[in-house]
């Protein structure tokens, strides 16, 4: 069963130093998500995708936050400088649109970040 | 915010059907009815979704009302493996997934 890749699976980095997580959807699916899921609370979308055009990044913080998805295939999230309310897990999602217009989306096993 | 009202917790003894509601009083006629849930420090796992039908699958059963404010979705057999957060949410095409904090269902033995 086809599955969305992440890496890596725990991440612990200090304040004020970059990070990178990478996400490889399922093949064919041309809409990507990024949210990040604080403890105890549901996930928010931090940006979405469109092949490789960004089509929601409002609630991206911008002044540190990045994401690209260069060849409308994999997707790589950056935080630089990273900062202790940073700690979350990360997790990436994709659906196959525009094929199956209501189609559901498939999550990742997420990026655990702890920010020391 | 999530278009969605889920209470905050549930228990269900291993074995028995749980049903978990949603209220969704303000969807509009494009939007689906999806569910998901969240085993700890997985990513959510997709269930069901459904428009105004009612929908059956390996998983699960979802009732959506006639006026589709609200809906019900049955997990028939509820078993250990269930306990889990499950997440209601309202989407129109194009849109992403909005999430709420959730049902916490607890399966207990």
């Amino acid at each position: 069963e086809a599955e969305v890749a992440q890496s890596p699976r725990y991440k612990i980095t200090e304040k004020s130093q970059a990070v990178a997580f990478w996400c490889d959807p399922i093949s064919g699916h041309a809409t990507l998500y990024w949210y990040r899921q604080i403890l105890g609370q549901g996930p928010e979308l931090l940006v979405q995708f469109q092949d490789e055009s960004v089509v929601d990044d409002s609630q991206l913080p911008k002044d540190r936050f990045s994401a690209e998805r260069l060849k409308g295939v994999d997707s790589t999230l950056k935080i630089q400088p990273a900062e202790l309310g940073d700690s979350a897990m990360y997790l990436c999602a994709s659906t196959p649109t525009p094929v199956g217009v209501y189609a559901e989306a498939f999550f990742g096993q997420g990026t655990r970040l702890t920010v020391v | 915010d999530a278009k969605t009202t889920q209470p905050p917790s549930m228990d269900c003894a291993e074995g028995r059907a749980a049903n978990l509601p949603c209220n969704h009083s303000t969807i509009s006629g494009n939007e689906y009815v999806y569910w998901y849930r969240q085993i700890h420090s997985q990513g959510p796992q997709y269930i069901i979704h459904g428009l105004k039908n009612n929908e059956t699958n390996e998983m699960a059963s979802l009732i959506i009302t006639e006026d589709r404010k609200s809906s019900t979705l049955i997990l028939p057999h509820a078993t250990l493996r269930d306990t889990a957060v499950y997440y209601c949410i309202v989407r129109s095409y194009g849109q992403n997934f909005v999430f709420g904090p959730g049902t916490r269902l607890s399966v207990l033995p």
